[in-house]
């Protein structure tokens, strides 16, 4: 069965540093990969998502994250984030070109990032 | 515009009391599932539906019912089985193949009192 660890439930980061929120995921078929951005008391917007290709996928808002097939992570970064990045960030995958109840997302707990001025 | 619309933003319910979650998009998506989250927990799936006339139990369907009658619209039931429905739920539709993207509503907080 597949899953998804978020590493760190939240996050930390003063405005203008980069910051680096860890996904790691488990399956033993081809997976797609997706990071979703909630804020408060929203519904979620897709960052980015890896279908295929080049394992840098850049996103909405300065986002990008990079796919490692042997570390079997998706960690999502910004160089410099700013005040309005303060959210909640989900990290999900899917089962691949398999189909059916494989194409349902499983999402990570969540990780919740905090920009302090 | 282009959409997913949840009615209503804030539910409130008697505990015993059967409640009807709205969910309507426009985008003329083929799927659309409906997730319940809890703080910490992330989005657990609750139903999904591929088609209409058909859907599919989810990782937590007990406690709720769906119907998929027509293409836009997909109700969430939130019966008086659910032993804990305090949640935050949301819907979601998709082009129905793995690859597409979920777009999701803005959700709706329900609060059994």
């Amino acid at each position: 069965a597949q899953s998804v660890t978020q590493l760190d439930s939240q996050v930390p980061v003063f405005e203008e540093a980069p910051v680096e929120l860890r996904c790691n995921y488990s399956s033993s078929v081809s997976v797609y990969l997706f990071w979703y951005v909630q804020y408060p008391n929203q519904g979620l917007q897709l960052l980015l998502k890896y279908l295929s290709g080049s394992t840098l996928v850049k996103g909405i808002n300065g986002f990008e994250a990079e796919f490692n097939k042997s570390q079997t992570s998706f960690h999502l970064r910004k160089p410099s984030v700013h005040i309005s990045d303060t959210a909640e960030y989900f990290c999900a995958v899917s089962g691949g070109p398999s189909g059916g109840s494989q194409g349902n997302l499983i999402f990570g707990k969540g990780t919740k990032l905090s920009v302090k001025p | 515009d282009g959409g997913i619309t949840q009615s209503p933003k804030y539910l409130f319910r008697k505990e015993g009391q059967n409640v009807t979650l709205s969910c309507e998009q426009n985008l003329n998506h083929d799927a659309m599932y409906w997730y319940r989250q809890d703080p910490g927990q992330g989005l657990r799936l609750i139903y999904y539906s591929q088609i209409v006339n058909d859907f599919q139990k989810g990782d937590i369907a007990e406690g709720y019912s769906v119907s998929r009658e027509k293409k836009e619209s997909f109700p969430l039931t939130v019966t008086s089985a659910q032993k804990n429905p305090t949640a935050f739920y949301l819907c979601a539709s998709s082009k129905a193949t793995s690859t597409d993207t979920q777009y999701f509503g803005p959700g709706t907080r329900l609060t059994v009192l």
